[in-house]
């Protein structure tokens, strides 16, 4: 059983659409983040929201918290190429054991 | 520039042959992780360190062991690699603000022949 659920796993655009990204769990964390992975690399964290119904934005990424601090999205505008890349969303139920949602796997064609 | 090194980038090593995998840090924090992660998966959660205090995930198999000398390295040891650990290791360090936001090395990609 996975702590963090993501959907969709596998999602392949078009340049210029918009895309939203689910990360769900059954259990409350006092915070999640969403890390970036290009192949190859290791993750790079893109944002921690703490708050619930915490909205932040990062150029053309919007996530939000939910109000109940289970779940969380990842919104993108107009998505572009440079997009293209491994999405994981991230919490620990603990004090550091940090786990790592399913994943979504998101290709931008130009 | 402040980082996470894992050396060495790529690894070839033969069935059941231990190998050992090198992870050091000069962002002095005090938690480290190790990750697995195969193709096409997410990261999965091996062990972490708080400061010396080691904590195994349950679902880790006792071929896995892990060393911290010191704040700065981490060690994952696997004794008898078979087919089934070819996989890109991942260490990651985190301060202990609450967060556990985890600043990533750019991984060891383990091939076992």
């Amino acid at each position: 059983t996975q702590l963090l659920e993501q959907s969709p796993q596998f999602l392949s655009i078009q340049e210029g659409e918009n895309l939203t990204v689910y990360c769900n769990s059954s259990s409350v964390f006092s915070s999640l983040q969403w890390y970036r992975q290009e192949p190859g690399e290791g993750p790079v964290l893109l944002v921690t929201v703490v708050t619930g119904g915490e909205v932040k934005k990062l150029k053309r990424l919007t996530f939000q918290f939910g109000d109940a601090r289970k779940d969380s999205s990842l919104h993108i505008t107009a998505a572009q190429p440079g997009d293209t890349g491994l999405y994981l969303c991230a919490g620990a139920p603990g004090a550091n054991n940090l786990f790592f949602g399913t994943g979504t796997r998101l290709t931008v064609i130009p | 520039d402040a980082m996470v090194i894992q050396n060495p980038r790529y690894q070839v090593t033969q069935f059941g042959k231990p190998v050992t995998l090198s992870c050091s840090q000069t962002l002095n924090h005090n938690v480290m992780y190790w990750y697995q992660q195969k193709s096409s998966q997410a990261p999965k959660l091996l062990f972490h360190y708080y400061d010396k205090d080691f904590n195994n995930e349950a679902d880790t198999p006792d071929n896995f062991q892990s060393r911290r000398p010191n704040t700065s390295f981490c060690f994952l040891d696997i004794r008898s690699p078979g087919l089934g650990d070819a996989a890109m290791y991942l260490c990651a360090t985190s301060r202990d603000n609450g967060r556990a936001e985890a600043f990533f090395g750019q991984g060891t990609r383990l091939t076992v022949v």
